[in-house]
């Protein structure tokens, strides 16, 4: 099983809702990633994870909240987002990124839309 | 992080090979050329990558210059599935971060 899961595939919300994205692996990865894409836009790294461990946060601004509860399992909380939040958020996992050959394979992305 | 440098598009028949540049001036020796692509409406997709030796995979190989300074990802027969944006990413062994530039939309001609 190489595939990563993201759940759900779309996702509209108010700027006062809270509401969390899921992504899942099944293939004993030990980094998992998430990304932003805008319309248009190369994706954009948000956050690492490694060995469930936090190891990159690249400045996102606090209302979104990342989570790895256990090694296959990654989710990302959202509070308080502006529309301009809105994009696709793509999550991927990788081999542990210590070693020569690590692809990071890529879910197929939650859009989320800020009304 | 060094930077790559690709044509915005290209156009190619279907059939035919297909050669995707990707110049990286500042690349260090330590820095592995990576290749990615996503196809619409999909996440990216690992392609290949490689270091300073030419590399080839079921999907594609990758031509690396003497100087490291250019590389080119050869589809060797494109097919209409081929139709994405590909990625030239540089990353160093050992760093977590993989950092999309803009990339080369190819489009295949029937």
């Amino acid at each position: 099983d190489t595939e990563v899961t993201q759940t759900p595939k779309h996702l509209v919300m108010g700027m006062t809702n809270k509401k969390s994205l899921k992504c899942e692996q099944h293939m004993g990865h030990r980094a998992m990633y998430w990304y932003k894409q805008k319309a248009k836009k190369p994706p954009e790294l948000m956050f690492v994870y490694s060995y469930e461990k936090l190891s990159i946060n690249e400045s996102v601004p606090s209302r979104f909240s990342p989570e790895c509860p256990n090694s296959s399992l990654l989710n990302l909380h959202l509070h308080a987002l502006q529309p301009e939040d809105s994009a696709l958020y793509l999550c991927a996992s990788s081999q542990d990124w210590r070693e020569y050959s690590y692809e990071q394979y890529f879910g197929p992305g939650t859009r989320l839309t800020v009304t | 992080d060094a930077k790559t440098t690709q044509p915005n598009s290209m156009e190619s028949n279907e059939e035919e090979p297909v050669h995707l540049p990707c110049n990286h001036s500042t690349i260090s020796g330590t820095d592995y050329i990576h290749w990615y692509r996503q196809l619409p409406s999909q996440g990216p997709e690992y392609v290949i990558h490689g270091l300073t030796s030419n590399v080839n995979n079921r999907m594609a190989s990758l031509a690396i210059a003497e100087d490291r300074k250019s590389s080119t990802l050869i589809l060797h027969r494109a097919t209409l599935r081929d139709a994405a944006v590909y990625y030239c990413i540089l990353r160093w062994f050992g760093n977590e971060k993989l950092t999309f530039g803009t990339g080369t939309r190819l489009t295949i001609i029937p």
